[in-house]
């Protein structure tokens, strides 16, 4: 069974910094595609980033450029999102999500996702 | 970037009726477009997939049709497990872009 597990997700200051983490299992996980897509409280689904299986190929939301990197370790099934200069507007729960083949292609499945809270 | 313009915003409909999702896209984006489901509280998961592909596990009532521009999701007949926010989302093209959603609700 796919499962994902988000962590690192909380409370920071404006202009802080936080890394996310998201631990894969049940997959290849050297072979896939993986996602990042966030959604502030009460709002609809925005896209982060997608990283490509090897990490050759990255993608950012132009919102979040120059803010975010997003990194795999293939040999530990980790991806990580490395947020940085963080603002209020960045508040969200953070979902990792696999791609669904071996392309960068839909979101399938998700991980229940962390929280992160921007705030003074 | 692709925009997608879903409608209507909310749906009130009662379990038994069919229900009919729109998802219009600003540009084409052939038929990589694809269908998700969100409950509250919960992570949202894929239903429909390359406009009308159903995901591993999803069951028949729903259904998607469409391409370039005009996308329809269709759930035969509404079960009590069907509330929930439904968004589509395009993979044509880098950013990818979501819907901003669908409730379905109960009426």
């Amino acid at each position: 069974e796919v499962q994902l597990v988000e962590s690192g997700g909380g409370l920071v200051k404006p202009g802080g910094s936080l890394r996310l983490s998201c631990a894969a299992s049940g997959f290849t996980f050297s072979s896939s595609s993986m996602n990042w897509v966030r959604q502030a409280p009460g709002k609809g689904l925005e896209w982060v980033s997608s990283i490509s299986s090897s990490g050759t190929y990255i993608y950012y939301a132009d919102s979040l450029k120059g803010r975010i990197t997003t990194s795999r370790d293939n040999a530990k099934n980790l991806v990580y999102l490395q947020m940085n200069s963080l603002r209020a507007d960045d508040t969200a729960v953070y979902f990792c999500a696999k791609s669904l083949t071996d392309r960068l292609d839909w979101f399938d499945p998700w991980g229940q996702g962390t929280l992160v809270t921007v705030s003074s | 970037e692709i925009v997608l313009t879903q409608s209507p915003a909310t749906l009130s409909l009662s379990p038994g009726e069919r229900v009919t999702l729109s998802c219009r896209a600003s540009q084409s984006v052939g038929r990589y477009l694809a269908w998700y489901q969100q409950k509250p509280g919960q992570a949202p998961r894929l239903l429909i997939y390359d406009a009308f592909n159903r995901a591993t596990g999803i069951p028949a009532r729903f259904s998607g049709s469409g391409s370039g521009t005009d996308f329809t999701l269709t759930i035969s007949t509404l079960e009590p497990e069907d509330f929930a926010i439904y968004y589509c989302q395009q993979r044509n093209d880098w950013p990818r872009t979501f819907g901003q959603g669908t409730k379905v609700e109960i009426k």
